[in-house]
């Protein structure tokens, strides 16, 4: 069946540097790619998402790059801060249909004082 | 407005024993669906609904069952539970454009 992958599982950074999480998708017709905080004991809430018509958005601090081609979409956190620290999701569509998400497993981010 | 709210937050069930999990949403999404999150497995959908009177199977739908009478609504139904179904269940509202608005959360606890 179709699945996202997501890696690293954890990731510990220190405040300031930059974090970077990956994600492959297996379905070719996946256009639709959010990103999910969750903050412990908190519900996944969306921080930002890109279509695939689109190469790479940007919200401030936050980022991500979408590679169709190779089925691979990536979050970029610069200046990292202690509040950025939760898991993170990756999703992908199923196809065009952009409310049904497949969910990778997550990445913990822990952000160093 | 209140978003998607879900109850109970917390419930202890013995094997064999049925619940049903409520949602209700004041966002006026077409769009709910109910998603299961376990350690390592990220959320898996279970079921989903674009509207009232439809409603489809996700990921993981064995041992579920849904409704939507309303707009507003959109209860899972365990009908007879098992120790495999322990986990934290989020419902969720969506616009078109993608986003979903998740629920608070309710933990589950199968014994």
């Amino acid at each position: 069946g179709e699945n996202v992958e997501q890696h690293p599982s954890t990731l510990s950074v220190q405040e300031g540097d930059s974090a970077v999480i990956k994600c492959t998708y297996s379905d070719s017709a996946s256009n639709y790619f959010p990103w999910y905080k969750q903050e412990l004991g908190k519900r996944p809430q969306l921080i930002i998402d890109i279509r695939s018509n689109v190469g790479e958005k940007k919200d401030q601090r936050i980022a991500v790059t979408l590679n169709k081609t190779a089925k691979h979409f990536s979050l970029h956190i610069t200046e990292t801060q202690p509040e950025d620290s939760a898991v993170y999701f990756c999703a992908a569509s199923r196809g065009g249909a952009t409310n049904k998400l497949i969910f990778g497993t997550g990445t913990l981010l822990a952000v160093q004082p | 407005n209140a978003g998607v709210t879900q109850t109970p937050k917390f419930q202890v069930l013995k094997t064999g024993q049925s619940m049903t999990l409520q949602c209700a949403q004041d966002m006026n999404h077409e769009y709910m669906s109910w998603y299961r999150q376990d350690p390592g497995m990220g959320l898996r959908l279970i079921h989903y609904s674009v509207g009232a009177g439809i409603t489809d199977q996700g990921e993981v739908p064995n041992g579920y069952n849904v409704s939507r009478s309303t707009t507003e609504d959109f209860p899972l139904r365990l009908l007879s539970a098992a120790p495999s179904q322990t986990s934290v269940y989020f419902c969720a509202g969506g616009r078109a454009s993608g986003e979903l608005f998740f629920g608070e959360g309710s933990r589950l606890t199968v014994l």
